[in-house]
């Protein structure tokens, strides 16, 4: 167990609706990480916060945001949604944002757009 | 702007035969790399990571990776793979100053390894 905690595991919605996962960072853990993961794209970097603040960001498209509440839990919003965003979504934690730590990933949520 | 490849999509080995996954990237100036192991239904865990220092890197359960600057690779390594061992291999880049700052990841490669 990574103790990094998203929630839901699984989820089915249809094209053009709204959702939001949400991500509880390992305790300690300042820094959340949001990746997707499809079979034709990988794993694709989709932003990073740190302490609440936003620090990178790398393919997210702008149906999507996200943000880190001074409790350090993240939510990723997801709008409008396409069936080319089915895919798994991952959250990581690490303690910092210093390059040479190491990410500890939750067991992701499951997309499915119908 | 940085980059991972990982050549190879599949690697299938025997059970006690050794193990390689091949890793080469591309970053602006001194790198930080890192392998991850993803098995099924589970999210990405880390194996290990170079940072500095000596070229060859031990990590989690018995795996090795070997840094080499001048081929840009870092190749993991395991001298004797257990059935346990297949697993999705994510191999990743990070740039020490400047260039992108995000964790960029290979495509990954899956490794069977047989009985």
């Amino acid at each position: 167990d990574s103790g990094v905690t998203q929630t839901p595991k699984h989820l089915i919605t249809a094209t053009g609706q709204r959702v939001t996962l949400r991500c509880s960072p390992r305790s300690g853990d300042l820094s959340v990480y949001w990746y997707q993961q499809s079979l034709d794209q990988g794993l694709q970097f989709l932003i990073q916060y740190y302490n609440g603040e936003e620090r990178a960001k790398g393919n997210i498209l702008e149906r999507f945001s996200a943000q880190q509440f001074p409790d350090l839990h993240s939510e990723l919003n997801l709008s409008s949604l396409e069936l080319g965003d089915s895919a798994l979504y991952f959250c990581a934690s690490s303690l910092e944002e210093s390059p040479g730590e190491k990410l500890f990933f939750g067991s992701g949520t499951q997309l499915s757009v119908l | 702007a940085q980059s991972v490849a990982q050549p190879e999509d599949q690697v299938n080995v025997a059970e006690g035969n050794p193990l390689t996954v091949k890793c080469t990237y591309s970053v602006s100036g001194n790198p930080y790399l890192f392998w991850y192991v993803q098995y099924p239904n589970r999210g990405l865990q880390f194996l290990l990571k170079y940072i500095t220092g000596d070229n060859l890197v031990k990590g989690s359960y018995g795996f090795e990776a070997e840094f080499n600057k001048s081929q840009t690779s870092f190749h993991l390594k395991k001298p004797s793979a257990l059935v346990s061992d297949s697993a999705l291999y994510f191999c990743a880049v990070r740039a020490v100053w400047g260039g992108d700052y995000k964790l960029s990841f290979g495509a990954g490669t899956t490794v069977t390894v047989r009985a």
